[in-house]
């Protein structure tokens, strides 16, 4: 078990282009979210999977945003023409458990800076 | 609306000295509230989780209460240490209004232990 894993850890690219990340989470963790966090806020919840079925996507994310998690396994998030909004840390975490105990185990993210 | 606050955001202490952050939410129906450490350019750590029916956990040098009829949850750090230096985070999840599986994040207290 060596943690949930994200790649890449960086990314900067020019507005308008296409982006995706991958998140590789804990083996056995059945449940897999996306967050978006901006210098000097807390994580913002954009969706998250139950195996490989995605049961909730917040509003904030857009049209040009896209998650998939194909066999419940590793979770790829694509943005496709990106703005310099978008530039935010995306971390993704997974976790094994119910509501009450629930704990999630994060990545250390990518960091994406759109020029 | 649901929101979780901290105070204060920034925090600067002398090593040993004891101390507390706070956290606060909008709406008494969770199910759990979980604190985190977060250290520069990085993902989360989970620190300590409290359950709805539950008034406090701790951690060797950490504990963490809650409050629920009152809306507050404070985290206390005995004997701080320079390794203490972090941002901490406070994270609701709620059974109503929304997503049963999604965190709400405060901004964090920054937490800096001087030698």
């Amino acid at each position: 078990d060596t943690g949930v894993s994200q790649d890449p850890r960086h990314k900067i690219t020019k507005r308008g282009q296409n982006v995706t990340f991958r998140c590789d989470p804990i083996s056995e963790h059945n449940r897999l979210y996306w967050y978006r966090q901006t210098l000097g806020q807390g994580p913002e919840f954009l969706t998250y999977f139950q195996n490989e079925a995605q049961l909730e996507k917040s509003r904030l994310l857009s049209d040009r945003f896209s998650a998939e998690r194909p066999k419940g396994s590793f979770s790829t998030l694509e943005i496709q023409r990106t703005e310099q909004g978008d530039s935010a840390m995306y971390l993704c975490a997974s976790s094994l458990g119910g509501l009450l105990n629930e704990k999630l185990f994060f990545g250390s993210g990518t960091q994406l800076s759109v020029l | 609306k649901q929101e979780v606050t901290q105070i204060p955001a920034a925090l600067s202490v002398p090593e040993g000295e004891n101390l507390v952050l706070n956290c606060s939410f909008t709406d008494s129906a969770i199910y759990n509230l979980q604190w985190f450490r977060q250290d520069p350019g990085k993902g989360l750590t989970s620190l300590l989780l409290i359950q709805s029916s539950q008034r406090e956990q701790t951690s060797g040098r950490l504990n963490a209460s809650l409050d629920k009829s009152s809306g507050r949850s404070t985290l206390y750090i005995a004997a701080s240490q320079p390794g203490d230096s972090a941002t901490y985070l406070c994270a609701v999840r709620w059974y109503s209004g929304g997503s049963n599986y999604k965190l709400t994040f405060g901004k964090g207290t920054l937490l800096t232990v001087n030698p």
